[in-house]
């Protein structure tokens, strides 16, 4: 079954505490995206990666970092979270750049305190 | 500044009759166009793709463009109280590798 995983689905943190949120593809998709999903402000994307080693910024990227060192994972990494990360976020990947294909995972609902 | 506008609703119908949900967009030349379907708590779920001028039907969802009026809509005929979710407009801006989403607009279907 094509999917695109995530962990953890839920998590609470305090302010500080470097968090990892991983993100897996069966799909052997080049490109994968990370978004944040907020109450009025609908969808934005993080941070996107075109293939292995190759990831660009986003509309929203201050206070994330990404990496790509395999096809099939893109985590999602707070090296010092934040309250205003708070946040519902999705990882989603798509074969191509057409957009047309493009898969989203579960979501991770976090909560920095 | 890319930017994509949705009236957020919510839009009120009753099940049988046709939904219609607009979208403008900033970014002229834009080529691509989606619409999404979300749940309340669940991801986003690709429902229709349109990249040429004119309409585009796939069962009961029409999408149509307007690349000279910058708008894209999606028209739900037969809505069903199953079709109660928050609409989602994306588009692609040109020679942009990134997807700018609206802020969504609630689909409210009463049986």
């Amino acid at each position: 079954e094509a999917q695109v995983t995530q962990n953890p689905r839920y998590l609470i943190t305090v302010t500080g505490k470097k968090l990892t949120v991983t993100c897996s593809q069966n799909m052997n998709h080049e490109y994968m995206s990370w978004y944040r999903q907020d109450p009025g402000l609908g969808l934005r994307q993080i941070y996107y990666s075109m293939n292995v080693e190759v990831t660009d910024k986003g509309d929203v990227p201050e206070g994330y970092k990404v990496s790509r060192k395999e096809k099939r994972n893109f985590p999602l990494i707070l090296e010092s979270p934040s309250p205003n990360q708070t946040s519902l976020y999705f990882c989603a990947s798509l074969e191509g750049l057409g957009f047309s294909t493009q898969y989203f995972g579960p979501g991770t609902r976090l909560t920095v305190l | 500044q890319k930017e994509v506008e949705q009236n957020s609703g919510p839009l009120s119908v009753p099940e049988g009759a046709i939904a219609s949900l607009n979208c403008t967009y900033s970014d002229r030349g834009s080529q691509s166009f989606f619409w999404y379907r979300q749940y309340s708590g669940k991801s986003p779920e690709l429902i229709m793709s349109i990249y040429s001028n004119g309409d585009k039907e796939d069962g009961r969802f029409t999408a149509q463009l307007n690349k000279a009026s910058q708008y894209v809509s999606l028209l739900i005929r037969d809505s069903q109280p199953s079709d109660s979710a928050t609409y989602l407009c994306a588009v692609n801006p040109p020679l942009d590798s990134t997807l700018t989403f609206g802020k969504g607009t609630m689909l409210l279907v009463s049986p």
